[in-house]
């Protein structure tokens, strides 16, 4: 799976939008770019994927770029509860055929949302 | 009960002792997942579970036991662990590929862990 990487940290002002952003520029054509976040000491919570088109659902917006090398996370409203670390992950998905479970981690942005 | 349910929440044990943690998901996915995860280090995969077969094990001491007695649950034996072995223990599940009718996604959905302390 092709590497990503995020900056280590953000802050965002409560009721603002975050725009949380990630570079994969050796992404192949059948990786999907994956979001997950995960609060202190929880279980990371599944966010948001999509392969090259933009994607939008409860949570949040992704926005990939054409030559889909870079991807931006934007959460519309950021409360306080979004306070966690965002990880973005570049994975084959399984339309691409065969069986892939590997969902590698790496060090993620943490993003403080402030009152 | 709805998603990936793990019990206990917390553990402490001791070295001589054996404990299991158990993973239930209520989301009809036929591939279940344990990590790893110790402070500050990226999340480890240990083992994987497809159609109740072992997978994948990622170089786990023997100490570490999985099961996984049907699709919907999978455990954890623990035994004779040492103090580093304290972290949180993460079990997720999914679908595989081939996917059921209907679906188009093999996302993993995580349970909420479970805090090991080995003194």
């Amino acid at each position: 799976d092709a590497k990503t990487t995020q900056p280590t940290s953000m802050d965002c002002a409560e009721g603002r939008a975050a725009n949380l952003p990630c570079n994969h520029s050796t992404i192949s054509g059948n990786e999907y770019v994956y979001w997950y976040r995960q609060i202190h000491s929880q279980g990371p919570q599944y966010i948001i994927h999509g392969l090259k088109n933009n994607e939008t659902n409860e949570m949040a917006s992704l926005i990939i770029t054409e030559d889909r090398k870079s991807s931006t996370l934007i959460l519309p409203h950021a409360t306080l509860r979004d306070t966690a670390v965002y990880y973005c992950i570049v994975r084959v998905g399984a339309l691409s055929g065969g069986s892939n479970y590997k969902l590698t981690f790496g060090k993620g942005t943490l993003l403080t949302v402030n009152p | 009960e709805t998603g990936v349910t793990q019990t206990p929440r917390h553990l402490v044990m001791g070295m001589t002792n054996k404990k299991s943690l158990k993973c239930e998901q209520h989301l009809g996915h036929n591939a279940m997942y344990w990590y790893k995860q110790s402070a500050k280090k990226p999340l480890e995969l240990m083992f994987v579970y497809s159609l109740e077969e072992r997978v994948e094990n990622n170089s786990v001491p023997s100490r570490f036991s999985p099961e996984c007695p049907n699709s919907s649950h999978l455990f954890l034996h623990l035994h004779t662990l040492q103090p580093e072995d304290s972290a949180l223990y993460l079990c997720a599940s999914s679908h595989l590929y081939p996917l059921p009718s209907g679906m188009s996604t093999d996302t993993q959905y995580f349970g909420p862990g479970t805090r090991l302390t080995v003194l």
